[in-house]
């Protein structure tokens, strides 16, 4: 089974400290995304890796930057937390094995994150 | 652009009854579409996808889903709804000329009451 963790289920940070959320896969998989998910939005990308110190961005990088320094790991990073970065952060991975485009993402948990 | 629309925010069944939740899409090229659920405090899980062949696609926990092309969706069904499927549903959709990313539907709460 694949398995997708996260460093953390919550999380509380005061306003402009530096966050930083880990994710890790057991897949051996290519590609990484972080997502936030918001009540009534769905789930928007924030950005996605392809390979190893590749990253591009998603829909909302805007506060964000990552960090992709193993193949497993993807570390999501708040640079200085605001309150409307208050949210459910969700990892997710996928491999090209299925041909590209085609593969199927697999979720870890979650991370509930609270600004104040 | 890709784009997906879940039009119902909940979803209201009776257990024992069938049960459709709908997502219609946009996108450019050919459609790769998936539904996942999440169940309170977890993060996502995959219940099935489309990527070609046949119109239905089975998928885990007895849900299936058909895809129609002329009216761009990919409904979501179950025969015989039961209270354990009560969860939040996403709708997904991965365009083949677009990004590797998934573009996800604003989410639907179904509600299968005893």
């Amino acid at each position: 089974d694949v398995k997708v963790t996260q460093s953390s289920r919550y999380l509380v940070k005061r306003t402009g400290e530096k966050v930083f959320l880990e994710c890790v896969q057991d897949m051996d998989h290519e590609n990484m995304f972080w997502y936030r998910q918001d009540p009534g939005l769905g789930l928007r990308l924030i950005y996605f890796s392809y390979d190893v110190k590749m990253k591009e961005k998603g829909d909302i990088p805007e506060g964000y930057s990552v960090s992709r320094e193993k193949k497993e790991r993807f570390s999501l990073i708040l640079e200085s937390a605001s309150t409307n970065q208050t949210s459910m952060y969700l990892c997710a991975s996928s491999s090209l094995q299925q041909g590209a485009l085609r593969e199927t993402q697999y979720f870890g948990p979650g991370t509930r994150l609270l600004v104040l | 652009a890709q784009s997906v629309a879940q039009p119902e925010d909940q979803v209201n069944v009776a257990e024992g009854n069938p049960l459709t939740v709908k997502c219609t899409y946009s996108v450019s090229g050919n459609p790769y579409l998936f539904w996942y659920v999440q169940y309170p405090n977890r993060g996502l899980q995959f219940l099935l996808k489309y990527i070609t062949g046949d119109n239905l696609v089975k998928g885990s926990y007895g849900f299936e889903a058909e895809f129609n092309k002329s009216q761009t969706s990919f409904h979501l069904k179950k025969p015989s709804a039961l209270v354990s499927d009560s969860a939040l549903y996403f709708c997904a959709v991965r365009d083949s000329r677009g990004r590797r990313a998934l573009t996800f539907g604003s989410g639907t709460r179904l509600q299968v009451q005893p």
